[in-house]
């Protein structure tokens, strides 16, 4: 079965400060691992996934298959990346639906 | 990036009435597009696989009968809340992929009064 697990539904850091998101998924095959971030008010969209290794916004995830993990780092958080972040899957390509982790909220403390 | 459109964005309506929600891709084509339902502070939950030309696929505890859904054309799917109930009031939020990235409409936020 698909799963992504997001064990903190509060995570709040001071300014400067660095940021770990935790993300941990089960699936049998090779997924393809997203983060997805939610702004107050605004729609879900796309913050990186693994497939494009690239840096968005200062973050960066890795995908790690042997703990089955795909944290969101970034070293020095800002004010503005308060926001609700979510991991998600996709187990098989094509036009399958994303399995949603139940989200971390990120609070930034000035 | 590709832009998925909601309509409307906020409707109450009165217990034992049905609700018509749009989702639309302006500019892309899409033979599917999902149904999310998210309830405050939680995560989304998918309720339906939307298919063009075809029946939709439900995910398992979602009625067919009470979420209707068609897909009529490549960029326009609809979801019909029918006989709502004060349960049924939550955020609706449809997707779809365009070069691999799924792009989520706004939402739709349905109170039943």
């Amino acid at each position: 079965a698909q799963r992504v697990t997001q064990p903190e539904k509060l995570l709040s850091v001071f300014k400067g400060a660095p940021v770990e998101l935790k993300c941990n998924y089960s699936y049998s095959g090779s997924p393809e691992l997203f983060w997805y971030v939610q702004y107050s008010r605004q729609r879900l969209q796309l913050l990186l996934r693994h497939i494009s290794r690239e840096s968005i916004k200062g973050f960066t995830a890795d995908l790690n298959k042997g703990e089955t993990s795909f944290h969101l780092k970034k070293p020095f958080a800002q004010e503005e990346d308060s926001a609700m972040y979510y991991c998600a899957l996709r187990g098989s390509s094509g036009n399958t639906p994303l399995v949603f982790g139940k989200g971390t909220r990120l609070s930034v403390i000035a | 990036g590709a832009v998925v459109s909601q309509h409307p964005s906020w409707v109450i309506c009165k217990s034992g009435t049905s609700v018509k929600i749009e989702c639309r891709s302006l500019d892309f084509q899409a033979t599917t597009m999902f149904w999310y339902r998210q309830f405050p502070k939680q995560s989304l939950m998918l309720m339906a696989t939307s298919n063009e030309g075809s029946k939709a696929t439900y995910e398992q505890g979602v009625e067919k009968d009470k979420f209707l859904i068609n897909h009529a054309s490549l960029t326009l799917s609809t979801l019909t809340v029918t006989s709502a109930h004060p349960e049924d009031s939550s955020f609706y939020i449809c997707s779809a992929w365009y070069e691999n990235t799924q792009y989520f409409g706004p939402g739709t936020r349905l109170t039943v009064l």
